[in-house]
């Protein structure tokens, strides 16, 4: 079975573009959550989605958006984008809420410049 | 507010040593804690999660131990080789498992 893939691997964008992050879970995941981390921090958690509803919002400014679609596949949204939006953006998947185990995808480079 | 600490920050050793990471949180009404390794640049390696009724998790050479009344975990890496050179990380979900709450990682060198 293949994991959580992520897409693009990389991507370079402009001060004030707009950007769209996708990510697909393991086969039979409901849940998918999204995180940013910069050079040297852990992981800040932005959104989590479950069976298509949001279920949790982290600290982030309203130009992060995000959504769930039927087939449970998930775009993060950045809007405006600024210097400090450049980060490795990852992309969780669990079986469903609650106690159980997360997998992580392999992330996106996102450099702003 | 749940806050994780991993100490060291860093550790280099040589080739063959067993190892110890360590990981407190603040926090101790947790229901499971999660390891992960992460290479440079990539993504996050689910190695452990236990159980907040479990006191340790074996995965080969990783043991995972959880002590939860006094807010710590260790890492136990027996018979280190260069291939574990990575950052580790710890996390904790939170009370309504919307998030998982991250440490900011021990990175490993082992050197041949």
């Amino acid at each position: 079975d293949a994991g959580v893939t992520q897409s693009p691997t990389h991507l370079i964008k402009t001060r004030g573009q707009h950007v769209t992050l996708r990510c697909s879970p393991i086969s039979g995941h409901k849940s998918v959550s999204w995180y940013q981390q910069v050079l040297g921090q852990g992981p800040q958690f932005i959104f989590q989605y479950y069976e298509k509803e949001e279920r949790g919002r982290g600290n982030f400014p309203d130009r992060f958006s995000a959504r769930q679609f039927p087939n449970y596949s998930s775009e993060l949204n950045v809007n405006a984008l600024l210097l400090g939006d450049s980060a490795l953006y990852l992309c969780a998947s669990s079986h469903r809420t609650g106690n159980t185990e997360a997998f992580f995808g392999q992330g996106t480079r996102l450099t702003v410049v | 507010k749940q806050e994780v600490t991993q100490i060291p920050a860093a550790l280099s050793v040589p080739e063959g040593e067993n190892l110890v990471l360590n990981c407190s949180f603040t926090d101790s009404a947790i229901y499971n804690l999660q390891w992960f390794r992460q290479d440079p640049g990539k993504g996050l390696t689910s190695l452990l999660l236990i159980q907040s009724s479990q006191r340790e998790q074996t995965s080969g050479r990783l043991n995972a131990s959880l002590d939860k009344s006094s807010g710590r975990s260790t890492l136990y890496i027996a018979a280190s080789q260069p291939g574990d050179s990575a950052t580790y990380l710890c996390a904790v979900p939170n009370t309504g498992f919307q998030k998982l709450v991250f440490g900011t990682g021990t990175r490993l060198l082992v050197s041949p």
